[in-house]
């Protein structure tokens, strides 16, 4: 079955530093994988997807991602974090429903990340 | 336009209570999805139209009827739903059925069950 995990339930970074937040996916065929953010009490926003082809992934607020299929990962960096950038954190992946052909979508379990001044 | 528009942002109703969840895009898409997302939890699917036709139901209590009058519109109705309901309710639309899912996501609706 098709399943992702996020090692790191809580990170914490100071401000200005690098991040790398890490996502594992197992998926029998070529993974379809997200990342998303989610700010307290909102929605989920899309930060970069991997469909196929480079295998690094630029996406908006100056995220990126690396998909490794020798790993099954596909992590989320950033160079310098912001203080905005606090939030949690849901990589995913698109897994085929039955016979309908319907995509869904499988969460890992969210990473928290915290800023520090 | 990629906005997915979700009301009320906020809703508290009781246990003997009927209501209803709405969301709405204009950016074309013929998927449309109902995630419940609990506290620190990731979001878990409920219900996926595709094409104005319920394509996947996750085993969701009767309690929770879905509806999809066109292809921009979805609704959800809650009729007698019990303290544990309460979560934030999240709807999504995509291009289309299959793989290339690229949902995006309104802001939720806050519901309170009393």
């Amino acid at each position: 079955a098709q399943s992702v995990t996020q090692p790191d339930i809580h990170i914490t970074v100071s401000e200005g530093a690098s991040l790398e937040l890490r996502c594992n996916y197992s998926y029998g065929a070529t993974p379809y994988l997200f990342w998303y953010v989610q700010s307290p009490g909102q929605g989920l926003q899309l930060l970069l997807k991997y469909f196929s082809g480079d295998t690094l992934v630029q996406g908006i607020k100056g995220f990126e991602a690396e998909f490794k299929r020798s790993q099954s990962s596909f992590n989320l960096r950033k160079p310098s974090v912001h203080w905005s950038d606090a939030a949690e954190y849901f990589c995913a992946v698109v897994a085929i429903h039955g016979s309908s052909n319907t995509g869904k979508l499988i969460f890992g379990q969210g990473t928290t990340l915290q800023v520090k001044p | 336009d990629t906005e997915v528009t979700q009301t009320p942002k906020h809703l508290v109703m009781g246990m003997t209570n009927k209501k209803s969840l709405k969301c709405e895009q204009h950016m074309g898409h013929r998927a449309m999805y109902w995630y419940k997302q609990k506290a620190k939890k990731p979001p878990e699917l409920m219900f996926v139209y595709s094409y104005e036709k319920l394509s996947i139901n996750e085993s969701v209590p009767s309690r929770f009827s879905p509806e999809c009058p066109n292809s921009s519109l979805l609704n959800l109705h809650l009729h007698a739903l019990q303290p544990e309901d309460s979560a934030l309710y999240l709807c999504a639309s995509s291009q289309a059925q299959g793989s290339h899912t690229e949902a995006f996501f309104g802001q939720g609706t806050r519901l309170t069950v009393v």
